[in-house]
C-alpha cells in the first residue's frame, strides 16, 4: 500500500458524461501528479499539483480539468467524456515535487465509456 | 514517451540475470526512476539514480551515466514474480516522463 488513495476504483460512464476522479496524497506529501494510461499505452503525464497550485501541466484535454484543495486532495475532473477517454488514470504523491523525492502511485481509477 | 528507448519485450529464465537498457534525452535532467508494474497495478517504485554509477538494492541493481543519457536495471536471481513491465522514468520539467515500458516474461 503506496498511501495514496483514489476512488472510485471502477467507473462505468456513457459518451458526453462528465465524471470526478478524487485522489489523497500520502500523508504530508504536497505534490500531486495526474498520470492517463490507456490499455496498452505508456504513462501519460496531465498535470501536477503542489500545494494547491498547478506546478506542470502534460498534454491534458481542455474538456479535463484538476485542482488541489486545502487540505492537499486532489480531483480530476473529465466532461463530454468520449470512447478514447476510457483508460486508467493514476494519481501520485510526492513530498515537494522535487526531483529525487520518490513519486508513489496510487491503484488507480478505472473508467470506461460506453 | 518522450524519446525515452527501452525495449518491448524481453524473457529470461528463473534464477538467471536479465539487464533492461533505457536512453533518454539529458535535457532538462533531474534524475531517474525505476518503477516496476503488474497489468492493470499500480507502477512500485525500486530505484533512483541522480548520480552516475550503480545503485544496489538486494536484488535490483540501477545504474545511471548522465553524460551517455543511459541508465539499465539489473533484475538478479530472477523469480517468476518478476514477469511484469518495467519503466524507466527520467524526471525531467517537474514531472516524471515515462516511456512504453520493458514487459519481462520470467520461464520456468
Amino acid at each position: 500500500d503506496s498511501g495514496v488513495t483514489q476512488t472510485p476504483k471502477h467507473l462505468i460512464t456513457a459518451t458526453g458524461q462528465r465524471v470526478t476522479l478524487r485522489c489523497s496524497p500520502r500523508s504530508g506529501d504536497l505534490s500531486v501528479y495526474w498520470y492517463q494510461q490507456s490499455l496498452d499505452q505508456g504513462l501519460q503525464f496531465l498535470i501536477h499539483y503542489y500545494n494547491g497550485e498547478e506546478r506542470a501541466k502534460g498534454n491534458i484535454l481542455e474538456r479535463f480539468s484538476a485542482q488541489q484543495f486545502p487540505d492537499l486532495h486532489s480531483e480530476l475532473n473529465l466532461s463530454s467524456l468520449e470512447l478514447g477517454d476510457s483508460a486508467l488514470y493514476f494519481c501520485a504523491s510526492s513530498v515537494d515535487g522535487v526531483a529525487g523525492n520518490t513519486i508513489y502511485f496510487g491503484e488507480g481509477s478505472w473508467l470506461t465509456v460506453v | 514517451g518522450q524519446n525515452i528507448d527501452q525495449p518491448t519485450e524481453m524473457t529470461a529464465t528463473e534464477g538467471a540475470i536479465v539487464q533492461i537498457n533505457c536512453t533518454y534525452q539529458t535535457s532538462g535532467f533531474n534524475g531517474l526512476f525505476w518503477y516496476q508494474q503488474h497489468a492493470g497495478e499500480a507502477p512500485t517504485f525500486l530505484s533512483y539514480n541522480v548520480l552516475d554509477g550503480l545503485e544496489e538494492k538486494g536484488r535490483f541493481s540501477s545504474f545511471l551515466s548522465r553524460s551517455k543519457g543511459y541508465s539499465y536495471l539489473l533484475l538478479k536471481e530472477l523469480q517468476m514474480k518478476d514477469s511484469a513491465s518495467y519503466l524507466c522514468a527520467p524526471f525531467q520539467g517537474g514531472k516524471l516522463i515515462f516511456g512504453q515500458g520493458t514487459e519481462l516474461s520470467v520461464k520456468p
